[in-house]
């Protein structure tokens, strides 16, 4: 059964502390990997995606990266804007559907 | 309007009740998709519609009763809903489904008496 597993659960950084999310799948057939941001009161907005293991993607603070089991999102010198629920999401090539598997998030608190 | 629109953002609803929310995409995408989002719980998904055409039910209970006219509506109807289904319904749309990213509404955060 395909699964995705996010941690930490939440976060708390200071204004400009570097760190990373980690999202762990098990996919059959990684087919993609999305990462999305929530804010309160509003549906995940895209953000990135990956295909293949070694591909990366940067806007702006974040950078995604993609190995054969895990993903990281890692935030450069965050900034209270930041501040957000990271979703992560895994489709394979036997996801009924096509549809995507959702981990349960990361909430992340940048302080100033 | 561009993306995705949800209406109503929110709506508070008896358990004999019947209502429907809607959802419309600007994006020209040609599938479409209905997820609920419960506290604590990963995004689930409910119907997917390719061409409008349904492609996946993913044991969702018959109270609620989705419908697409075109490829830009999707449409979810309410009936005799349970205080367990109170939570975010978020609709979303995508071009093709294999492995396209999806777009999402903010949702109609839905509250059964």
């Amino acid at each position: 059964e395909d699964q995705v597993t996010q941690s930490p659960e939440a976060l708390r950084l200071q204004e400009g502390e570097s760190s990373s999310l980690n999202c762990s799948y098990t996919v059959s057939g990684l087919r993609g990997l999305f990462w999305y941001r929530q804010d309160p009161g509003k549906g995940p907005e895209f953000l990135f995606t990956l295909y293949s293991a070694g591909e990366e993607k940067e806007k702006e603070r974040l950078k995604a990266t993609l190995t054969k089991k895990e993903s990281f999102l890692h935030i450069t010198a965050p900034k209270p804007e930041d501040s957000a629920t990271y979703l992560c999401a895994a489709v394979g090539s036997l996801s009924a559907g096509y549809a995507l598997n959702f981990g349960k998030g990361t909430s992340l608190l940048v302080t100033p | 309007e561009t993306g995705v629109t949800q209406t109503p953002r929110h709506l508070v609803m008896g358990m004999t009740n019947k209502k429907s929310l809607k959802c419309e995409q600007h994006l020209g995408h040609n599938a479409m998709y209905w997820y609920k989002q419960s506290a604590k719980k990963p995004l689930e998904l409910m119907f997917v519609y390719n061409f409008k055409e349904q492609t996946e039910n993913n044991s969702v209970p018959s109270r609620f009763s989705p419908e697409c006219p075109n490829s830009s509506h999707l449409f979810l109807h309410l009936h005799t809903l349970q205080p367990e289904d109170s939570a975010l319904y978020l609709c979303a749309s995508s071009q093709g489904v294999a492995n396209q990213p999806q777009h999402f509404g903010d949702g109609t955060r839905l509250s059964i008496l």
